[in-house]
């Protein structure tokens, strides 16, 4: 059993390029949700889905989209890269249709940006 | 806004000795609180929770005690492991809230 999977685990851009990072899981959970993690300031919502074609928005979703096709997969794409995107993203996933509860995270994209 | 805060970056503690992770809320809708533990090149892993209608849970080594006056709970390990060394984050989330809300985590360190 996989559990949530992430792609790339390591991804260097130019500032202005575009790409998404690809989140999956297997274990048939409604929510999903991409966090971000920086130094000094915890794991930070970005953007999250209760289902297949439900979307809303986190904490910090400026840069970012998302959409749900399928109840397995949760892709974020960068638009436009800028240096404050360098981070580590984790994307989680949870059995309850709020993500409140126990959520289930994935081994995280360290994303660097010049 | 930090709703959510861990005040102590890090903390250093000798094996088979307690270890005292806090964490204080501003939000008091907040009705649910779990810890999350994290080791290098891996994603966080649930640990234990408590909710708002209890003032203590145990897991084995694991202890989270609520204190909703002070808005503060905290987690006891006893005794703790050098295996146990990794960042811990508090999280808490509101009645049929969305999301968690995460602290900054605290690192700890166990020496043998």
């Amino acid at each position: 059993n996989a559990g949530v999977t992430q792609t790339p685990k390591f991804q260097v851009l130019k500032t202005g390029q575009s790409m998404t990072l690809q989140c999956a899981q297997d274990m048939n959970h409604e929510y999903m949700s991409w966090y971000r993690q920086d130094p000094g300031m915890g794991l930070r919502l970005i953007h999250y889905s209760v289902g297949a074609g439900i979307t809303d928005q986190g904490e910090v979703p400026n840069g970012y989209n998302v959409s749900r096709s399928t109840t397995e997969d949760f892709p974020l794409r960068l638009l436009s890269a800028a240096p404050s995107q360098t981070s580590v993203y984790f994307c989680a996933s949870s059995p309850l249709r709020r993500g409140s509860g126990e959520l289930f995270f994935g081994e995280g994209s360290r994303l660097t940006v010049l | 806004d930090q709703q959510v805060k861990q005040n102590s970056p890090s903390l250093s503690v000798q094996e088979g000795r307690i270890s005292i992770l806090n964490c204080d809320y501003t939000n008091s809708m907040f009705d649910y609180f779990l810890w999350y533990k994290k080791y290098p090149a891996e994603g966080p892993t649930f640990l234990i929770s408590i909710s708002s209608i209890k003032d203590k849970n145990e897991d084995g080594r694991f202890t989270v005690f609520l204190n909703k006056s002070a808005k503060h709970l905290s987690l006891h390990i006893v005794p703790s492991q050098p295996g146990d060394s990794a960042v811990y984050f508090c999280a808490a989330s509101a009645p049929s809230g969305s999301r968690l809300t995460f602290g900054e985590g605290t690192q700890l360190t166990v020496n043998p």
